[in-house]
């Protein structure tokens, strides 16, 4: 399967502890995109990466978010000191730069912090 | 990127067109409208995409105005496996980065 891929599917942490997340875009895709979705909302913009620079992140996301893409392959997304608010669902998606950017969305990892 | 208004949810028979409505009424020139699916659990999915033309895939056909202030998607027989949530995004060029998404319109197929 050539999708978008991540890892892993769901999280169950206690508060206060750190949690990461990893995505694995399309081979080709030089985009790579995080957004967050809680229950009954569209999902939200949290930060997007083109190869392996940062290009913008939302105010979402807060000092305690992290997200890296250090070989412009794969990406990380940590939260630390967990809060039940970050309970959500945590979407990767992946683009081209070029052409029409429609952008291919991962399944998915559902975090409940406890 | 433009807001978007689109009903809270609505209901279509099987075999049916399904016609979803968007309103984009402060697009601007440059900006594309993108639809996207999201079916219970899943990630969203992309749909179709067109900046002034109508446009038709294997999916479905969207049809802009002519004053691009208003688009609506059409799932031309629609099947019990088309029940999702329907996003209507604008973006302000094809070289932006974030989606912007609503809460968009459930669709339900019903038998």
């Amino acid at each position: 399967d050539t999708g978008v891929s991540q890892d892993p599917r769901h999280k169950i942490t206690k508060r206060g502890q750190n949690v990461t997340f990893r995505c694995d875009p399309i081979s080709e895709h030089n985009r790579l995109y995080w957004y967050r979705q809680t229950l009954g909302q569209g999902p939200e913009f949290l930060t997007y990466f083109q190869n392996e620079a940062q290009l913008e992140k939302s105010r979402l996301l807060s000092d305690r978010f992290s997200a890296e893409r250090p070989k412009g392959s794969f990406s990380t997304l940590e939260i630390q000191r967990t809060e039940q608010g970050d309970s959500a669902m945590y979407l990767c998606a992946s683009s081209l730069s070029s052409g029409s950017h429609e952008q291919y969305f991962g399944p998915g990892t559902r975090l409940t912090v406890t | 990127d433009a807001k978007t208004t689109q009903p809270p949810s609505m209901d279509c028979a099987e075999g049916r067109a399904a016609n979803l409505p968007c309103n984009h009424s402060t697009i601007s020139g440059n900006e594309y409208v993108y639809w996207y699916r999201q079916i219970h659990s899943q990630g969203p999915q992309y749909i179709i995409h067109g900046l002034k033309n109508n446009e038709t895939n294997e999916m479905a056909s969207l049809i802009i105005t002519e004053d691009r202030k208003s688009s609506t998607l059409i799932l031309p027989h629609a099947t019990l496996r088309d029940t999702a949530v329907y996003y209507c995004i604008v973006k302000m060029s094809t070289n932006a980065g974030k989606s912007t998404f609503g809460d968009g319109t459930t669709l339900t197929v019903k038998p």
